[in-house]
């Protein structure tokens, strides 16, 4: 199984970069996932990393270190809406072979003016 | 674009009562998955599938089954509801291989009274 951190809660202002952790432990590591979700809704894909290095995606940016078990979310330029919850994922084989997705428990980040 | 439907979106149902939640996903996804998300536990999973007919155990599958007897519909069955299975319920779906997104569902208010 997997065990996968990432901060409760974080507040910035719009505008400005925020940076949001998630580390994990798994067995059996087969990408790592984060997600965007809305009060109320159901969560959307941001962004898939499965080898280390930086994905960029707009104002979005996904890093991943295998090594250390570690990935960060980058906010930039950073908007009312993009106050939500900020969930990783990390991807594994299960027991019967198939890949199997656990999330973290997620960041609530607030932006405010 | 890939669309994955959960039949209700909001349920009231009194304790004891058999409750049916069902989804069908439309991308002839092999993994079907389900989830409740309550606040501060994040997304945990219940149940999932690999195949038709094929099901294995998540995290918490205490209180729930699951059927899976076409490979486009996964239904989550709640034999007897109690008042702790008041949650979020969503369903997602994928393909088994590397590297491919999780799609989820809008989600299930389920409220047992």
């Amino acid at each position: 199984g997997q065990n996968i951190d990432q901060p409760t809660e974080m507040t910035a202002t719009e505008g400005a970069i925020v940076q949001i952790n998630c580390t994990y432990q798994t067995s059996g590591f087969n990408g790592l996932f984060w997600y965007q979700q809305h009060a109320g809704e159901a969560p959307t894909f941001l962004s898939y990393n499965v080898l280390d290095g930086l994905e960029e995606k707009g104002r979005f940016s996904s890093f991943l270190s295998r090594s250390k078990g570690y990935s960060y979310l980058l906010l930039k330029e950073l908007q009312m809406k993009d106050s939500a919850s900020y969930l990783c994922a990390v991807r594994d084989k299960g027991a019967g072979g198939s890949y199997i997705p656990t999330f973290g428990r997620g960041t609530s980040l607030i932006v405010h003016p | 674009d890939v669309k994955v439907t959960q039949s209700s979106r909001y349920l009231v149902k009194r304790t004891g009562e058999k409750v049916f939640l069902e989804c069908v996903q439309d991308m002839d996804h092999e993994n079907m998955f389900w989830y409740r998300q309550d606040p501060g536990l994040g997304l945990r999973l219940i149940y999932f599938s690999y195949d038709v007919k094929m099901k294995e155990k998540g995290d918490i599958p205490e209180g729930y089954s699951v059927s899976r007897e076409k490979k486009e519909r996964f239904s989550l069955i709640l034999e007897s509801a109690s008042t702790n299975q008041t949650s979020m319920y969503l369903c997602a779906s994928s393909f088994d291989r590397s590297g491919n997104t999780i799609y989820f569902g809008e989600g299930s208010w389920l409220t047992v009274v």
